[in-house]
């Protein structure tokens, strides 16, 4: 079975900082690798993924992820943040070959003071 | 073109109840998913519905069950319930074919007393 570690629970930044939220997998096997976007009181949202290919992938609103395979990580990276990127961020992974269902991280809690 | 609906958006509930939760796909997907998140907590998997048949399920116990209907709809039911029961329910819809993205509804916050 897969599982995800998200190091930490909260993340207090200022706005124009750069951040990076840190997830961590173990898999036996190869994986595909996602990280959601959840804003107060709403779903979540896909905000990016890896399934081949270049190992960084990027999302149209400034973040972007690297696939690292030896260190079993797949971090996510702002250069500069803003007040609205404040919200709750998980990462997920789904194991190849498997049933396609997502196993998510705890969450990290992005706040971005002024 | 309306993404994924649920309903109702909170519920509060006594132990020992029972409560039906709903979501509508979004259009042209025909695969339902329904997690639970407990508060601080990432979602878990509770089961999938594809061609109105449960396909895959999490680790839940039976008190938890569904349903899909011809239009791709969906309910999630749970029977007696628990303090622990108490979480925001997500319904997330997809096609059925692997890897196809998921888009998630904004939930039901269920509240068990």
């Amino acid at each position: 079975a897969q599982s995800v570690t998200q190091l930490d629970s909260q993340v207090p930044v200022f706005e124009e900082a750069p951040v990076e939220l840190r997830c961590n997998y173990s898999s036996s096997v190869s994986v595909y690798l996602f990280w959601y976007v959840q804003y107060p009181n709403q779903g979540l949202q896909l905000l990016l993924k890896y399934l081949s290919g270049s190992t960084l992938v990027e999302s149209i609103n400034g973040f972007e992820a690297e696939f690292n395979k030896s260190q079993t990580s797949f971090h996510l990276r702002k250069p500069s943040v803003h007040i609205s990127d404040t919200a709750e961020y998980f990462c997920a992974v789904i194991r190849s070959g498997g049933s396609y269902i997502p196993t998510f991280g705890r969450g990290t809690s992005l706040i971005v003071h002024p | 073109d309306a993404g994924v609906t649920q309903s109702p958006t909170h519920l509060i509930k006594t132990r020992g109840q029972q409560v039906t939760l709903r979501c509508s796909p979004k259009s042209g997907h025909d695969t339902v998913s329904w997690y639970q998140q407990a508060l601080g907590q990432g979602p878990q998997f509770i089961f999938q519905y594809y061609e109105e048949e449960e396909r895959q399920r999490g680790n839940f116990p039976d008190r938890f069950s569904g349903h899909q209907f011809p239009n791709y709809s969906s309910e999630l039911n749970v029977n007696a319930l628990l303090l622990g029961d108490s979480a925001l329910y997500l319904c997330a819809s997809s096609l059925w074919h692997g890897l196809d993205t998921q888009y998630f509804g904004p939930g039901t916050r269920l509240t068990v007393l």
